[in-house]
C-alpha cells in the first residue's frame, strides 16, 4: 500500500514561532504537494516539488517556504506563523504518469496558530 | 487559471434516494479523479478516468467522464449513510492537480 506519512496530526504554535510540517513518502514517487484545506476554499496548492531540490509555487505560496533534499520527504516551512495559516494541511504525492496522475494522501496536520 | 466547479455544495437526503454530483471546467485534462475524505483524515482516491467519454463503477458509485474531458459527473444509487462524507474531483494537467472544493454529501438515515 501507498504510503504518505506527515509527521504529526495537530500542532499548536505561536504567533512567529517557525513551524516545520514534514511529509514521507515510500512509493518512490516523483511529485509531491503540499495543500491547505479551509472551510469554502477547498484544497489550495501552496508548493509542489517534482524532484529532488526543485520546487514550484501554487496558488498561495506567500508566508512559506519549502525543502526537498531527499526524495521521499518534502517539508513545508512556515517562516514565521500567524494566525491566519490557521489550518488543515495536507501532503500528497503522485507518481509521473502523464495520462493517470493520481495523489496519495497523508492524514493531515491541524494547524492552530495562536 | 485552471479551475474546477463542483455542484452542489451540500446535499442532504434520505436513504435509498439517487443522487448525482458535477464536477466542470472549460479546461481540458489528462485525466480527473474522484476523491473521498471523512472528517480529520486525506482524500482517499476513489477513481480516476482518462478518457472522454468514459464510464466507471465502483459498486453503486457510477463515474462518467464527459467527451470533451472538461467534466465529470458522479451518480449514487441508493445512497447509504456510509456514502456520507466529502467528494473531490481533480484534475491532472502537466504536474498539477487541481481540486474542486468539494460537494459535501450527508446521507440521513
Amino acid at each position: 500500500d501507498v504510503k504518505v506519512t506527515q509527521s504529526s496530526r495537530y500542532l499548536v504554535k505561536r504567533t512567529g514561532e517557525k513551524v516545520f510540517l514534514e511529509c514521507v513518502q515510500d512509493m518512490d514517487h516523483e511529485n509531491m504537494f503540499w495543500y491547505r484545506q479551509d472551510p469554502g476554499l477547498g484544497l489550495r496548492l501552496i508548493y509542489f516539488s517534482y524532484d529532488v531540490k526543485m520546487k514550484e509555487k501554487g496558488d498561495i505560496p506567500e508566508g512559506y517556504s519549502v525543502s526537498r533534499e531527499k526524495k521521499e520527504r518534502f517539508s513545508l516551512i512556515l517562516e514565521s506563523a500567524s494566525t491566519n495559516q490557521t489550518s488543515m494541511y495536507l501532503c500528497a504525492s503522485s507518481a509521473v504518469w502523464i495520462m493517470n496522475t493520481e495523489a496519495f494522501f497523508g492524514q493531515g496536520t491541524r494547524l492552530t496558530v495562536v | 487559471t485552471q479551475l474546477l466547479e463542483q455542484s452542489p455544495q451540500f446535499l442532504s437526503i434520505q436513504e435509498g434516494e439517487n443522487l448525482t454530483v458535477y464536477c466542470n471546467s472549460s479546461s481540458v485534462f489528462s485525466s480527473l479523479q474522484w476523491y473521498r475524505q471523512e472528517p480529520g483524515e486525506g482524500p482517499v482516491l476513489l477513481v480516476t478516468v482518462v478518457t472522454g467519454g468514459e464510464v466507471k463503477k465502483l459498486k453503486r458509485l457510477t463515474f462518467q467522464f464527459g467527451d470533451a474531458r472538461k467534466d465529470s459527473s458522479l451518480h449514487i444509487t441508493a445512497a447509504q449513510p456510509g456514502d456520507t462524507g466529502l467528494y473531490l474531483c481533480a484534475g491532472a494537467s502537466h504536474d498539477k492537480i487541481i481540486f474542486g472544493k468539494g460537494t459535501r454529501l450527508h446521507i440521513l438515515p
